[in-house]
């Protein structure tokens, strides 16, 4: 058991440009959220998986934003024509889904500034 | 729409202190509540989790209270140290379709030694 793993930790793009980030659940882990942090704010829900399908989108995933969860394993968010607004700490996690209440096991997150 | 507050937002103690976190949400309509630790620039931990059907859990010095008809749940800490500083988060799993976790934003929790 290795954890969750985010990469880039972090990331600097100019505004307009596209950005994509990778997150790798816990080997065996069936569940995978993003969610999305910004200074003194708790995590926002952006969407999840279930193995390969993605179940629910938050109204905060615009058309810029897409995930996607090959195979159900590792996952990727990718948002284009990057604005301001966007700047934030991008955080996955997984978990072995047990049921609504499952623990879950967070990445150490990928810090995106907009220029 | 299910809101969590967490008060304070900020609080300093000397360490061995006991203290309390508290957190209050506007749907009683709950699966669960879970209380995080994040420290700065990390992921969040998990530290407890309280059932619906449940009115507390305890793991070492940390215990969460749950009085879901009130919609309130605390952290009690005690005898606090200064490896305890980090923010603290609770979150809660709201019935009703949304499998999301609703965040608070957190108390920032300092010990001093």
């Amino acid at each position: 058991d290795t954890g969750v793993s985010q990469n880039p930790r972090h990331k600097i793009t100019k505004r307009g440009q596209n950005v994509t980030f990778r997150c790798d659940p816990i080997s065996e882990h069936n569940r995978l959220y993003w969610y999305r942090q910004t200074l003194g704010q708790g995590p926002e829900f952006l969407t999840y998986f279930q193995n390969e399908a993605q179940l629910e989108k938050s109204r905060l995933l615009s058309d810029r934003f897409s995930a996607e969860r090959p195979k159900g394993s590792f996952s990727t968010l990718e948002i284009q024509r990057t604005e301001q607004g966007d700047s934030a700490m991008y955080l996955c996690a997984s978990s072995p889904w047990t049921g609504l209440n499952e623990k879950l096991f967070f990445g150490s997150g990928t810090q995106l500034s907009v220029l | 729409k299910q809101e969590v507050t967490q008060i304070p937002a900020a609080l300093s103690v000397p360490e061995g202190e006991n203290l309390v976190l508290n957190c209050s949400f506007t749907d009683s309509a709950i699966y669960n509540l879970q209380w995080f630790r994040q420290d700065p620039g990390k992921g969040l931990t998990s530290l407890l989790l309280i059932q619906s059907s449940q009115r507390e859990q305890t793991s070492g010095r940390l215990n969460a209270s749950l009085d879901k008809s009130s919609g309130r749940s605390t952290l009690y800490i005690a005898a606090s140290q200064p490896g305890d500083s980090a923010t603290y988060l609770c979150a809660v799993r709201t019935q009703g379709g949304s499998e999301k976790l609703v965040f608070g934003k957190g108390t920032k929790l300092t010990v001093n030694p």
